[in-house]
Parts: structure tokens; C-alpha cells; sequence
């Protein structure tokens, strides 16, 4: 399978609790995206690299998600001290350099008890 | 699987009509869309895209088309399939907003046998 792999697929965990999600892009796509979707509503942009360059993290819910690419490939997205309002699917997508099309993943679903 | 979309607008058609999507867009900077397609447990797929130079873009069974003047998106797909039956999000770039795609509500779209 050659398309974006998101790991693991569902993640349930305790509030307080710090959780990773890893997200390997397409191949030799340079730009990688993370998104949060709740149930109802279109995906919300969080951050994006291109490369290891993260170009974009202002749209982050707060300082305690942050997200690494740290050679360029894959990706992790990490929520500390998770809350119950953390619950939702994170997407990853992915798009080669000059082009605007954004590959998705299947997404973590985050469930915070 | 879950459900992607809990209270969303609802078109329901038969088996074989053609169905219309519509979207509604409030920036006028906005510069290139995008139509994706998601099921229940997936992450979206991308269909089809058009930038804001063209009014109108076909392809397999799709066509888009663009209304700026009123800033308007429309999906067509011919004779609908039940594998058709998803939710579907418009999405868009705004013109020096990075690579950040900004989702609409999404439309859920069920087919008749």
C-alpha cells in the first residue's frame, strides 16, 4: 500500500495521559499535513511541514499538541495531558512539492476517558 | 463503522439520476478547490479539483463547477452508484494562506438501490 499510513487506528487512553500518533506520508511527498476532525464536521487544519520545516504551526489547539518530522519522512503528533475535549480523529495527509492536492490517511480516532 | 457525519444535510437519489452537491464559500481570496469524498471509518479521498481561473472541470463521472461571481461550488456526478453514498466536503485554499485546507460542512449523499 503506497498511500498515507497512520498509526495506531484507534487510541483510548486516560485524561492526563500524554499520547503520539505517527503518520508515514506517500512517498517522496516533501509536504505533510495534520488535521482534527470531530464527528459532523469537515477536517480542521492543526500544522504542516514541508520537509523537516514546519511552516505552519500557529493553528495548533494549544501549546500542549505539538508535531515533529524530524528527517523529513514521518511525522508524529503528540497531545499532552490529554482532556476529554481532545477526543476526535486525527487525519495526516500528504502532497508533492507545486501541487495542491492533499492525500489523507484513515486517520487516528483518540478517545479520552 | 462509525459515522463520519451525525447531522449533516442529507441528498438521498436514486440509483442512477445524477446527483448535485453544492457548496458555499465565503472568501473571495480563495483561489483553488477541492471535492473530497469520505466514508465511514476513512480518512477523505480527493475527486476532483478546480482552481479559480475555471468555471467548470470534468472528470470521471464528476464535474465541478464555479460560480464566483456569487461564490458558489457545485459537484455533479452522473448516474450515482451506491458506492457513491459518503460524505462530501468542499475544501479551499485561500491565496497566500499556505498550504492550509479550510473544509466546509459537508453534505451526506445516500443512494437508493
Amino acid at each position: 500500500d503506497t498511500g498515507v499510513s497512520q498509526n495506531p487506528r484507534h487510541k483510548i487512553t486516560k485524561r492526563g495521559q500524554n499520547v503520539t500518533f505517527r503518520c508515514d506520508p506517500i512517498s517522496e511527498h516533501n509536504r505533510l499535513y495534520w488535521y482534527r476532525q470531530t464527528l459532523g464536521q469537515g477536517p480542521e487544519f492543526l500544522t504542516y511541514f514541508q520537509n523537516e520545516a514546519q511552516l505552519e504551526k500557529s493553528r495548533l489547539l494549544s501549546d500542549r499538541f505539538s508535531a515533529e518530522r524530524p528527517k523529513g519522512s514521518f511525522s508524529t503528533l503528540e497531545i499532552q495531558r490529554t482532556e476529554q475535549g481532545d477526543s476526535a480523529m486525527y487525519l495526516c495527509a500528504s502532497s508533492p512539492q507545486n501541487r495542491n492536492i492533499q492525500y489523507f490517511g484513515a486517520g487516528t480516532r483518540l478517545s479520552v476517558l | 463503522g462509525e459515522s463520519v457525519g451525525l447531522h449533516l444535510p442529507t441528498l438521498s437519489v436514486q440509483e442512477g439520476d445524477n446527483s448535485i452537491i453544492n457548496c458555499a464559500y465565503s472568501n473571495s481570496a480563495s483561489d483553488y478547490f477541492i471535492w473530497y469524498k469520505q466514508e465511514s471509518g476513512k480518512g477523505p479521498q480527493f475527486i476532483i479539483d478546480i482552481r479559480s481561473n475555471m468555471d467548470k472541470r470534468q472528470g470521471q463521472r464528476v464535474t465541478v463547477l464555479l460560480n464566483k461571481t456569487v461564490k458558489h461550488l457545485s459537484l455533479q456526478i452522473a448516474a450515482t452508484q451506491p458506492g457513491d453514498s459518503a460524505v462530501y466536503f468542499c475544501a479551499e485554499i485561500i491565496n497566500n494562506a499556505g498550504n492550509m485546507l479550510t473544509f466546509g460542512g459537508g453534505t451526506r449523499l445516500m443512494v437508493k438501490p
